[in-house]
């Protein structure tokens, strides 16, 4: 597609429960980001990847926590045993390369809330 | 570790009054520095961005000028519309890869 696609759009789920937050990004992007925004609140890196190599995982606030992509393509959040400071949007991000000048191109978010 | 301040909103104006935004950042090394923008309902976009000392960046009426005297990146419309109503993120971007935000700043636009 032409932007950054992700899903679910909204997720509402009981607290305990795990999630999975899907992200598309743009075609031929290398690198791929995920950051949470509380409500009210900027943005918290949680998690890089590029290419092959080892993601950067450094943002990631627990080990409930965690995300995965396979080569260039679509990468998954999961979030194990949620709790309800979890509630926020999830937002990814792809970019061409990694040096500093180059912007990063978000996707609309997954509004997660739990209960 | 790199930080970014932005001033707290929220900002409330009339239609085709000045706009500015402060922000600095600090971070380790020559960052590069944006602007984004969220307006209702929509997802975040880039507004500018500028990547060595004394750049400016524009768009749409917008400008920021990179002030590594100040470590600031000041965001400035000259006349504002109804239409610039969205919350404003600065974000630095320097060794290593991620983005680091402001606080974000809600500006309202009244007709």
């Amino acid at each position: 597609g032409a932007g950054v696609s992700q899903s679910p759009s909204n997720k509402v789920t009981e607290k305990g429960k795990d999630v999975e937050l899907r992200c598309d990004p743009i075609s031929g992007h290398t690198a791929l980001y995920w950051y949470r925004q509380r409500l009210g609140q900027g943005l918290e890196f949680l998690i890089y990847f590029q290419g092959n190599s080892a993601p950067d995982k450094s943002g990631l606030p627990s080990d409930r926590f965690s995300a995965e992509r396979t080569g260039e393509s679509v990468s998954t959040l999961t979030i194990q045993r949620t709790q309800q400071e979890d509630s926020a949007v999830y937002l990814c991000a792809s970019s061409s390369r990694t040096a500093n000048n180059q912007p990063q191109h978000f996707g609309d978010g997954t509004r997660l809330s739990i209960l | 570790g790199d930080s970014v301040t932005q001033m707290e909103g929220p900002v409330t104006l009339s239609e085709e009054a000045f706009l500015t935004i402060n922000c600095t950042y600090t971070a380790t090394g020559y960052p590069s520095l944006f602007w984004y923008v969220q307006y209702p309902g929509e997802g975040l976009q880039l507004l500018l961005k500028a990547t060595k000392a004394d750049d400016k960046g524009s768009n749409k009426g917008f400008e920021a000028t990179y002030r590594k005297e100040t470590t600031s990146f000041h965001l400035e419309k000259g006349s504002v519309q109804v239409s610039d109503s969205a919350v404003y993120f600065c974000a630095s971007k320097a060794a290593g890869n991620k983005l680091t935000f402001g606080g974000g700043t809600r500006v309202l636009v009244k007709p």
